[in-house]
């Protein structure tokens, strides 16, 4: 089975543009969920989708938002990129939604905002 | 804020020696995973704790859910180089399902 592929993995753009990107999760995998992980602060959950639905989401500004579609891909959006919202973005799928459930990463998308 | 602190942030071994990562909450979980996460790639999950004062071996990692369920360790016998990563916890609290609130991190560095 191919793993949680997660593109682009780099990203360049500057104060006030936006970006948008996309995670493939694992063939039958039905959740979505995307991190931050920065130095300072760590992995931050930002959103998880689940059949389409937003299901939950961290404490990130409206500028950040995220869609699933039917076949279980994702995208998360950045709009008015700052300097902080430099970050490696993660994306991880899981089958169900069970608190024991395990989790498969993609490598990530590593965003630099200039 | 962090909800999960891991103690200590950087740790510097010699191969062979053993070591124990800590990771601390004031909430409680209902369930802990530890990770492992290398330069470049996404975390790769090692063990799900669910059951307070739970305990679970994976050859040389023994990881330790402790009975209110929040806190847990993962201790490693005879390190070894490819034992050299970041190892991060995390818990989720019902009923958030997926969303998982990861620990601070802790750099592992095993010297040949």
């Amino acid at each position: 089975k191919a793993g949680v592929t997660q593109t682009p993995r780099y990203l360049i753009k500057t104060r006030g543009q936006q970006v948008t990107l996309s995670c493939s999760p694992i063939s039958g995998h039905r959740s979505v969920s995307w991190y931050q992980q920065t130095p300072g602060q760590g992995l931050q959950f930002l959103f998880e989708y689940f059949s389409e639905t937003q299901r939950n989401k961290g404490n990130f500004p409206g500028r950040f938002s995220g869609r699933q579609f039917s076949n279980s891909r994702s995208e998360m959006n950045v709009s008015t990129l700052e300097l902080g919202d430099s970050a490696l973005y993660l994306c991880a799928s899981s089958p169900f939604r069970r608190v024991d459930n395990e989790q498969f990463f993609g490598p990530g998308t590593r965003l630099t905002v200039l | 804020t962090q909800l999960l602190e891991q103690s200590p942030q950087f740790l510097s071994i010699q191969e062979g020696e053993n070591l124990t990562v800590y990771c601390n909450s004031s909430s409680v979980f209902s369930s802990l995973q530890w990770y492992r996460q290398e330069p470049g790639e996404g975390p790769v999950l090692l063990v799900t704790v669910v059951t307070g004062g739970e305990v679970k071996k994976l050859k040389r990692l023994t990881f330790q859910f402790g009975d209110a369920r929040k806190d847990s360790s993962l201790h490693i016998t005879a390190a070894q180089p490819g034992d050299t990563g970041l190892y991060l916890c995390a818990g989720a609290v019902l009923p958030s399902g997926n969303q998982f609130y990861f620990g601070t991190g802790t750099s592992l560095t095993v010297i040949p």
